[in-house]
C-alpha cells in the first residue's frame, strides 16, 4: 500500500531556533500533500495544504512567515518552523493522497517537535 | 457548534466486545466519511472509507453512514487488546481535498 514517510520523528530544538521536517511520498506521486498539528487529546488541525511547484495554502490563523512549506518535488514536502518557541511544541503530521479527489489519504508517522 | 462532534469518550472495554463509535456532523456538504485508527504517538492510518449512506464491511470492522441523520459510526466487533488506541472519524466536501477531523475517541479494550 502506500507509504508517507515522515523525518525526524522527534526533535527538540533550542527557542529561537528553525527546524524543518520532511515529508515523502515513498512509493507514489503526489501534487497535494497535507500538514496538520495535534496537541495532546486533541485531533488533527489542518495547517495549510502544500502544492508541488506553486506556493502552499494556508488555513485562517496559520502563520505563513513562521511555518514555511516548499513542495520541492512530487515525492516531498518540507515544513520548517521558524524561529521556534515552546508554544509551537506540538506533533506535526503530514498526509498525501495517492491520486487526486478519491478521499483516501495516507499519513506519515508524524514529528513531535519540542522547543524549549 | 463545531463541523464534527463525536461522542464523549475515552472507552474502557473487555476483550471480545462489541464498540460502537459515533460522530455526527452539521456540514450536509460532506460527502467522503473515514474512520481513522491513532496509536499513541503515531500517525493516523485509515480504517474506513465510505461516500453514501449504508453500511461498509471489512472484517471486524462495520462503518455506517446516515446522511439524512448527519450521523456515522464505527462497530467493531470480538473487540482486541489490539484495537486499543484513538479512533477518529473524518469528513470531506466533495472535491474539497481538506478533511475535516472529529476529536477522537480513546478506546481501551481490556483481556
Amino acid at each position: 500500500g502506500a507509504v508517507v514517510s515522515q523525518h525526524p520523528s522527534r526533535v527538540i530544538c533550542k527557542s529561537g531556533t528553525s527546524v524543518k521536517i520532511e515529508c515523502r511520498s515513498l512509493d507514489f506521486q503526489a501534487t497535494t500533500m497535507f500538514w496538520y498539528r495535534q496537541f495532546p487529546k486533541q485531533s488533527l488541525m489542518l495547517m495549510a495544504t502544500s502544492n508541488e511547484g506553486s506556493k502552499a495554502t494556508y488555513e485562517q490563523g496559520v502563520e505563513k512567515d513562521k511555518f514555511l512549506i516548499n513542495h520541492a518535488s512530487l515525492t516531498l514536502s518540507t515544513l520548517t518552523v521558524t524561529s521556534a518557541h515552546p508554544e509551537d511544541s506540538s506533533f506535526y503530521i503530514c498526509s498525501a493522497r495517492r491520486t487526486a479527489n478519491t478521499g483516501e489519504l495516507f499519513f506519515g508517522e508524524g514529528s513531535r517537535l519540542t522547543v524549549l | 457548534q463545531k463541523e464534527v462532534e463525536r461522542d464523549p469518550g475515552p472507552l474502557s472495554v473487555p476483550e471480545g466486545a462489541i464498540v460502537s463509535l459515533n460522530c455526527t456532523y452539521s456540514n450536509s456538504a460532506f460527502q467522503y466519511f473515514m474512520w481513522y485508527r491513532q496509536y499513541s504517538r503515531k500517525g493516523p492510518e485509515l480504517l474506513m472509507y465510505t461516500y453514501s449512506s449504508g453500511n461498509k464491511e471489512d472484517g471486524r470492522f462495520t462503518a455506517q453512514v446516515d446522511k439524512s441523520s448527519k450521523y456515522i459510526s464505527l462497530f467493531i466487533r470480538d473487540s482486541q487488546p489490539s484495537d486499543s488506541a484513538t479512533y477518529l472519524c473524518a469528513m470531506e466536501e466533495g472535491g474539497s481535498e481538506k478533511l475535516v477531523f472529529g476529536k477522537g475517541t480513546k478506546l481501551t479494550v481490556n483481556p
